[in-house]
């Protein structure tokens, strides 16, 4: 399998839930990406995470728990979420987080509700 | 600071026309590159097109061109004999040095394909 891989599609979770989203890439890409996609808003970055090292957190509250085992894998792991955290979550890597010249490879997303 | 501008919130386009879609952008960064994505309402990322800032010519893929004016700071994504296919989200983006790489949105132009 080839590209941006991401489990669950769809996810419905009450405030008190934990949950995870998987990302999976076999691109042999270095730099893994997750960003909010709220309607109406553009593209917010989350976490960008650059040969297993989380290198960026833009100011994410605490209930969003990243997780990079490996360049291949990332996780977000969620608990005790709000309904305006309701939105499509999108994965991403890239070659190199420095390298200006790639675009971005996305997965399908996870589109969460929050009830 | 980086930034992308999409004035155009919603386009139509008559079937086997052209349409243009516009992109500002504002970055200090000499070495920049930019990129168009189209998101059908499915939510995938699929990236179209490339330009870099030191590129001499405008790119080309297939159907998709896009009309970079670098004093004016625009890339502008024109797509030819728009197909029924084409309605979906697009976004212009920006990677520079500035952002630390990171890919920069804009809250994207949604365009209607009219049979």
């Amino acid at each position: 399998e080839t590209g941006v891989t991401q489990t669950p599609r769809h996810l419905v979770m009450g405030m008190t839930n934990k949950k995870s989203l998987k990302c999976e890439q076999h691109l042999g890409h270095n730099a893994m990406y997750w960003y909010k996609q709220s309607a109406k808003k553009p593209l917010e970055l989350m976490f960008v995470y650059s040969l297993e090292e989380r290198v960026e957190n833009n100011s994410v509250p605490s209930r969003f728990s990243p997780e990079c085992p490996n360049s291949s894998h990332l996780f977000l792991h969620l608990h005790t979420l709000q309904p305006e955290d309701s939105a499509l979550y999108l994965c991403a890597s890239s070659p190199r987080r420095e390298e200006q010249t790639s675009p971005l490879h996305f997965g399908n997303g996870t589109r969460l509700t929050v009830t | 600071a980086q930034k992308i501008t999409q004035t155009q919130p919603g386009m139509f386009v008559q079937e086997k026309e052209a349409v243009t879609l516009d992109c500002t952008y504002d970055t200090s960064d000499p070495s920049y590159g930019l990129f168009w994505y189209k998101q059908p309402s499915s939510g995938e990322m699929i990236f179209l097109i490339y330009q870099g800032s030191y590129d001499q010519q405008n790119a080309t893929e297939g159907r998709y061109s896009l009309n970079f004016q670098k004093a004016r700071k625009s890339a502008n994504l024109v797509i030819s004999a728009s197909q029924l296919g084409d309605s979906a989200m697009y976004f212009c983006a920006m990677r520079a040095r500035g952002s630390q790489g990171n890919l920069i949105f804009g809250k994207g132009t949604k365009l209607s394909v009219k049979p």
